[in-house]
């Protein structure tokens, strides 16, 4: 199985601020990473696919880079509603992993 | 609207049987690829299960293999999910989401994401 890997597990930062949370896969995924959000109690919600595109309906202030085996989320100017857990996803083979999730927090 | 509903979980004793179910409704679920995907409490998300479009490919993470299956039934626009020989460890809300195809640049390419979920269920494994 292909073991993914987010890093940091944590953060914490401020509305305004600017982010990035790095997603590492144990082998290549030909650019098969996606990225959700999700918000206690609440199921996930797709933010980007295939590393680089944008979910319809998904603000542009979320971004997806990469390749390989090392991918980023960066958020820039965060706002209030951003704060959640964030979680990457490989789709290369099966089972399809997910990372551990970064908590994103208000500093 | 678009909208998955999951329904069946609940307390179940260790070595029982639960069968989760999860109803589509607003998008054509005949031609869609599913899947299921558990959070155990306070965890991340696990990948449980997938089943193409007319059942003729399923797959599973290994901890289920053998214990679980999925399943569809499309005239009723359903999914669900034999769970057998329950464990503690498979405590968890288990949400339905649809896998959907997505055209990348190149040609040829094509990415998966789940891009519908549901609310969850929640299935206890506690004698």
């Amino acid at each position: 199985d292909i073991q993914m890997t987010q890093s940091p597990s944590s953060l914490s930062a401020s509305v305004g601020d600017s982010v990035t949370i790095t997603c590492r896969a144990s082998q290549s995924l030909n650019s098969y990473l996606n990225w959700y959000q999700q918000k206690p109690g609440k199921a996930p919600n797709l933010l980007i696919y295939g590393t680089t595109s944008l979910q319809s309906g998904v603000p542009s202030r979320f971004s997806g880079s990469g390749s390989g085996t090392e991918f980023t989320l960066s958020i820039r100017s965060l706002q209030p509603e951003d704060f959640a857990i964030y979680y990457c996803q490989q789709s290369d083979s099966y089972p399809h992993t997910f990372g551990q999730g970064t908590q994103l927090e208000i500093k | 609207e678009v909208q998955l509903v999951e329904s069946g979980g609940g307390l179940v004793q260790p070595g029982g049987s639960l069968r989760l179910s999860c109803a589509a409704s607003g998008f054509s679920f005949s031609i869609s690829r599913m899947a299921w995907v558990r959070q155990a409490p306070g965890k991340g998300l696990e990948w449980v299960a997938y089943i193409k479009q007319d059942g003729s490919e399923r797959y599973y993470v290994d901890s289920v293999k053998g214990r679980f299956t999925i399943s569809r039934d499309n005239a009723e626009n359903s999914l669900f999910l034999q769970m057998n020989s329950l464990r503690a460890e498979d405590t968890a809300v288990y949400y339905c989401a649809r896998r959907r195809k997505y055209t990348a640049p190149r040609p040829g390419i094509f990415y998966y994401a789940m891009d519908v979920w549901g609310q969850g269920t929640t299935v206890t494994v506690s004698s």
